[in-house]
């Protein structure tokens, strides 16, 4: 168990909607990162955030945004779904904000799937 | 930028076979180097790194050795078991976050 809870497990939902999706860090870490899985893609980083400021961007689309609460969860909000936005999306977290040498620790993902 | 690029999959072997994933990279600077492993409906855990030339990570029998002159990492295991069935992942980090190889399935058969 690494200690990163993410919800929901699964969703399913129809082109043009919006979803969000939860993730709380293990316990002592103040740095989240998203990332998405594909087939075709692999892992993207998407976005991350540090004690509640975003601190590096990655692939993310406009369509998407994120944020960290004071309580240090974060939510990925995904907006006007596409086909193509079906994946798996990951939540890691770690104790750094810059030193990217500490392991992340991710949680078991959010299968999104959009018909 | 910095890319990562792993042997395709998936790789089937039987068990106690050796074991070799291929990793190579493309990076400005000195990256760290690491390999992590998804178990089947799990999320990503570290299994070893390396953050500077010459260093051999290793874990849980695996083993890696951060070669710049080659700019690679390989994977080694000199004895597979079933339960290492699962898809690796080669990733590097300089001064941004992980990017991670597209993965390499490996399904070790008894």
């Amino acid at each position: 168990d690494s200690g990163v809870t993410q919800t929901p497990k699964h969703l399913i939902t129809a082109t043009g909607q919006r979803v969000t999706l939860r993730c709380s860090p293990r316990s002592g870490d103040l740095s989240v990162y998203w990332y998405q899985q594909s087939l075709d893609q692999g892992l993207q980083f998407l976005i991350q955030y540090y004690n509640g400021e975003e601190r590096a961007k990655g692939n993310i689309l406009e369509r998407f945004s994120a944020q960290q609460f004071p309580d240090l969860h974060s939510e990925l909000n995904l907006s006007s779904l596409e086909l193509g936005d079906s994946a798996l999306y990951f939540c890691a977290s770690s104790v750094d904000a810059s030193s990217y040498n500490s392991p992340l620790h991710f949680g078991n993902g959010t299968r999104l799937t959009v018909t | 930028g910095n890319s990562v690029t792993q042997m395709e999959g998936p790789v089937t072997l039987s068990e106690e076979a050796f074991l070799t994933i291929n990793c190579t990279y493309t990076a400005t600077g000195y990256p760290s180097l690491f390999w992590y492993v998804q178990y089947p409906g799990e999320g990503l855990q570290l299994l070893l790194k390396a953050t500077k030339a010459d260093d051999k990570g290793s874990n849980k029998g695996f083993e890696a050795t951060y070669r710049k002159e080659t700019t690679s990492f390989h994977l080694e295991k000199g004895s597979v078991q079933v339960s290492d069935s699962a898809v690796y992942f080669c990733a590097l980090t300089g001064n941004t976050p992980l990017v991670f190889g597209k993965g390499t399935r490996l399904s070790v058969i008894a």
